[in-house]
Order: structure tokens, then C-alpha cells, then sequence
């Protein structure tokens, strides 16, 4: 079994639609929880990190499930700049080690 | 101002070169990382340094070499390329011990190996 796990899409939705995406993770000692969104061609960058209690940024609600080992990355009125691969990473800190694990990613296409 | 540099952006080589990618971060943290993005987008961690010492080093073949010269640099030299080497490298960097460990990524280096 993967450690992160995505629905890899892709996701195509017109302009101003909701989307969800999930992620399941493998390891219960992970300690802390991100969505990175990676252009095409570019480098990944940090969207949000992702508590227990939930988080909202504008259009972007993130979600944990501990219980579960479940995060979700709500966007609502999508907007065609955010096409891009969003990535769902756990990282896990184990003594001294410090490591983040990337799920595969899911391709979200907005179209107009 | 470029968080997290990397040079050079593009690189082609032939088979059983060296070749060494270099990366700077001004934020200030004190851990970077290598990662390889292969062609099928998987993003996975080479190595972590810590204030210039080594922290984790996954399965990767000793021909790859990371060089820590200060907290601010992290260099990665590979010998003897083979076609497999083909990828983005990303380096990346955190502050070790400020939850919830955020890394921060450079720009990639584009490596293929002919």
C-alpha cells in the first residue's frame, strides 16, 4: 500500500464549479499535513498546511481526519489559474529524521 | 528576491559524465533536501542535511553525492551518469524544528541523459 494516496484525475470542471479531492495516508505517527499545488514544469509549492480543526484560505478549505487518516482540499468557484497538479504530502518525523511523503498528485483542468 | 536557488536549470550530458547541481536557500533554515521528480511525476526525497550534517539518505546509488559546505548550500554531484539519472531535481528547505516543518522548494534542475 502506497503511503499517500490520491485519486490521480484528472479532475476536468468548467469555471466557478466546487471541487474535491482526497487523500488517504498509511502512517499513524505522521505528524503533519500539507496540499502543495506544482505547475506544469515548475516546482511544488505550498498551498496549505492542513489541521485537525480544519482550515479555510479564500476558496480553499483543507481538512483532517486523523481517526480516518484522511485530508480533503475543498476549492469552491474554481477559476481556470487553478489548473495545476495538487499534491498531497505527509511528513513524518521519526528522531532526527524530518521527511516528507508525496502522494502521486491529482490533475485539476478548469475549463472556461 | 529567489528563496531557494538552483543552478543550472537545464542540463544535458551524455552517459557516464559527472555532473553536480548546485543550491543555495536565503530563508534561513537550517535543513535542505534533495528530491528527484521521475517521468512519471513522483516526487521522492534523495536526501535531507542538517546544519551540514547528514540526516537521511534513502536508497539512492553512491554515485549521487551531496556537499553541504554551509547551512545556506547543498550541492549534489553524481558520477557516472546513466540514462536512469534522467529527472527534475528539486532541492528544497525547512527550519527543522518549527511545526509543522514546511519545506520550501527551489526551481528544479531539468537532467537528461543521453
Amino acid at each position: 500500500r502506497k503511503e499517500v494516496e490520491q485519486d490521480p484525475g484528472p479532475f476536468n470542471v468548467p469555471e466557478g464549479a466546487t471541487v474535491a479531492f482526497n487523500c488517504t495516508y498509511s502512517n499513524s505517527a505522521s505528524q503533519s499535513f500539507f496540499w502543495y499545488r506544482q505547475d506544469c514544469r515548475k516546482e511544488p509549492k505550498l498551498l496549505m498546511s492542513v489541521y485537525s480543526s480544519g482550515n479555510e484560505d479564500g476558496r480553499f478549505t483543507a481538512q483532517l481526519n486523523r481517526a480516518s487518516q484522511y485530508i480533503s482540499l475543498l476549492i469552491r468557484d474554481s477559476k481556470l489559474s487553478d489548473s495545476a497538479t495538487y499534491l498531497c504530502v505527509v511528513n513524518m518525523v521519526r528522531g532526527a529524521t524530518n521527511k516528507l511523503i508525496f502522494g502521486t498528485g491529482t490533475l485539476l483542468a478548469v475549463q472556461p | 528576491d529567489t528563496a531557494v536557488s538552483q543552478t543550472p536549470k537545464y542540463l544535458v550530458t551524455q552517459m557516464g559524465n559527472d555532473k553536480s547541481i548546485k543550491c543555495e536557500q536565503n530563508l534561513g533554515h537550517d535543513t535542505m533536501y534533495w528530491y528527484k521528480q521521475d517521468s512519471k511525476k513522483f516526487l521522492k526525497i534523495m536526501f535531507s542535511y542538517n546544519n551540514k550534517e547528514l540526516i537521511i539518505n534513502e536508497t539512492v546509488p553512491n554515485r549521487f553525492s551531496p556537499k553541504s559546505p554551509d547551512k545556506a548550500h547543498l550541492n549534489l554531484h553524481i558520477n557516472s551518469l546513466e540514462l536512469g539519472d534522467s529527472a527534475v531535481y528539486f532541492c528544497a528547505s525547512s527550519q527543522w524544528e518549527v511545526f509543522p516543518y514546511e519545506q520550501y522548494f527551489g526551481p528544479g534542475t531539468r537532467l537528461t541523459v543521453t
